[in-house]
């Protein structure tokens, strides 16, 4: 069936370090949003993108549309311990005949950060 | 405060039997969700509904049941007939359409005797 992928399921980095996870649909996307899951929590919306090629920054993250609305990608600047979680990517998938499914979330992305 | 309320947090099942997992929301939101989260399996949709008295089955519904009599509620019932109940599961609501951002509860473990 339709998915959004993302990569990679674990990041290890050292604290201070960049980070990066993708998100990859084979279909196009109305929108997508990113969430924040941190160890025995759950999701915390992050933010939503809507047009092709948007790029937001909220203080060391930046998120970032595709040209073509099919990926996606979150950035973390300087990785904080406070960054520890998992991330995870949600697509609408638009269907081929007109309108939108629901949210199709991705697998996540586990980061672990090592001070 | 505004928010989404899930209980209990922790639930202990044994074989055979039905268990209704609670979901309420003061936030005033149309529509509402229930997830299913397995470790490396991210979130799967059970069920979900868009306003009272209706609902759509998700990806994995079978085994579940659900209802929507009130805009605040949406319990959970997990089946005999769920072959592999043990997970975390996870409520959300958002306003009116499905693409909207969501909003989570704490969650609920339910584990099998």
């Amino acid at each position: 069936g339709q998915q959004v992928m993302q990569i990679p399921q674990y990041q290890h980095v050292q604290e201070g370090e960049d980070f990066t996870t993708y998100c990859n649909s084979s279909t196009t996307l109305s929108n997508i949003q990113w969430y924040k899951q941190r160890p025995g929590g759950h999701p915390v919306f992050l933010i939503q993108l809507v047009k092709s090629g948007e790029v937001k920054k909220q203080k060391r993250l930046t998120f970032q549309f595709g040209e073509a609305k099919k990926n996606s990608s979150l950035h973390i600047t300087a990785t904080q311990t406070t960054d520890v979680g998992t991330y995870f990517c949600a697509g609408v998938l638009l269907r081929t005949g007109g309108g939108a499914d629901g949210l199709t979330f991705g697998k996540g992305t586990h980061l672990i950060i090592q001070p | 405060d505004g928010g989404i309320t899930q209980s209990p947090k922790y639930l202990f099942r044994k074989e055979g039997q039905n268990v209704t997992l609670s979901c309420e929301q003061n936030l005033n939101h149309d529509a509402m969700y229930w997830y299913r989260q397995d470790p490396g399996q991210g979130l799967r949709l059970i069920y979900y509904s868009q306003i009272v008295n209706d609902f759509q089955k998700g990806d994995i519904a079978e085994g579940y049941s659900v209802s929507r009599e009130k805009k605040e509620s949406f319990p959970l019932t997990v089946t005999s007939a769920q072959k592999n109940p043990t997970a975390f599961y996870l409520c959300a609501s958002s306003i009116a359409q499905v693409n909207q951002p969501q909003h989570f509860g704490d969650g609920t473990r339910l584990s099998i005797l």
